[in-house]
């Protein structure tokens, strides 16, 4: 089966460090990918691991651990614009073609 | 910068009526995907499309559901007879190749069904 599994809701303060974390329990495992959501839009693309360890993209930076079923999204100096969900997905193994959603976690940056 | 692009927008629409949403995909990309979001819950698979056939499909995309790319840049969803819990944003998205990471989403279309 599949299971993907994120915080609901998250809030922090401006210029300060947030970590969201995702657990992943899936048949296969080919990547996961991290992508912002604002309200009412279509998810755009941050980061992506596919092996262990720590991708860093500017304020953004993704931590995979495969043993674990683990990945953390860590956004740095967070701005106002920031508030968005944060979504988790999973791409199955070789072979198939789906990436899998978690629920997303609702991210509200303060002043 | 090269994107997806989905009409309409927004549709409203009878229970029990067809519904054809279109996406153009990025032009060179090969794999095309159609996800649907209900209003405040996840974001979740429908199917995929590779080399002009079905390459997967969840469950929710049962007889109802249907996908066709009718040319070189067209791909369209096509739900035949709408249900009122067929409600949601609809999301196209392509890659480009089996190596390439990230899917590249559409601005969706959001149906409701009355």
């Amino acid at each position: 089966g599949q299971n993907i599994d994120q915080p609901t809701e998250m809030t922090a303060t401006e210029g300060a460090i947030v970590q969201i974390n995702c657990t992943y329990q899936t048949s296969g495992f080919n990547g996961l990918f991290w992508y912002q959501q604002h309200a009412g839009e279509a998810p755009t693309f941050l980061s992506y691991n596919v092996l262990d360890g720590l991708e860093e993209k500017g304020r953004f930076s993704s931590f995979l651990s495969r043993s674990k079923g683990y990945s953390y999204l860590l956004l740095k100096e967070l701005q106002m614009k920031d508030s968005a969900s944060y979504l988790c997905a999973v791409r199955g193994p070789s072979g198939t073609y789906k990436y899998i959603f978690g629920t997303g976690t609702r991210l509200k940056v303060l002043a | 910068e090269p994107e997806v692009t989905q009409t309409p927008s927004h549709q409203v629409t009878q229970m029990g009526q067809e519904v054809i949403l279109r996406c153009v995909p990025i032009s060179n990309h090969l794999y095309f995907y159609w996800y649907r979001q209900i209003l405040g819950q996840k974001v979740e698979f429908l199917v995929s499309f590779y080399n002009n056939e079905i390459s997967e499909k969840s469950e929710i995309f049962d007889d109802q559901f249907s996908v066709e790319r009718p040319d070189g840049s067209n791909f369209t969803l096509k739900i035949r007879s709408t249900k009122l819990e067929d409600s949601a944003m609809y999301f196209c998205a392509s890659k480009k190749d089996t190596n390439t990471g990230e899917l590249f989403f559409g601005e969706g279309s959001r149906l409701t069904v009355l």
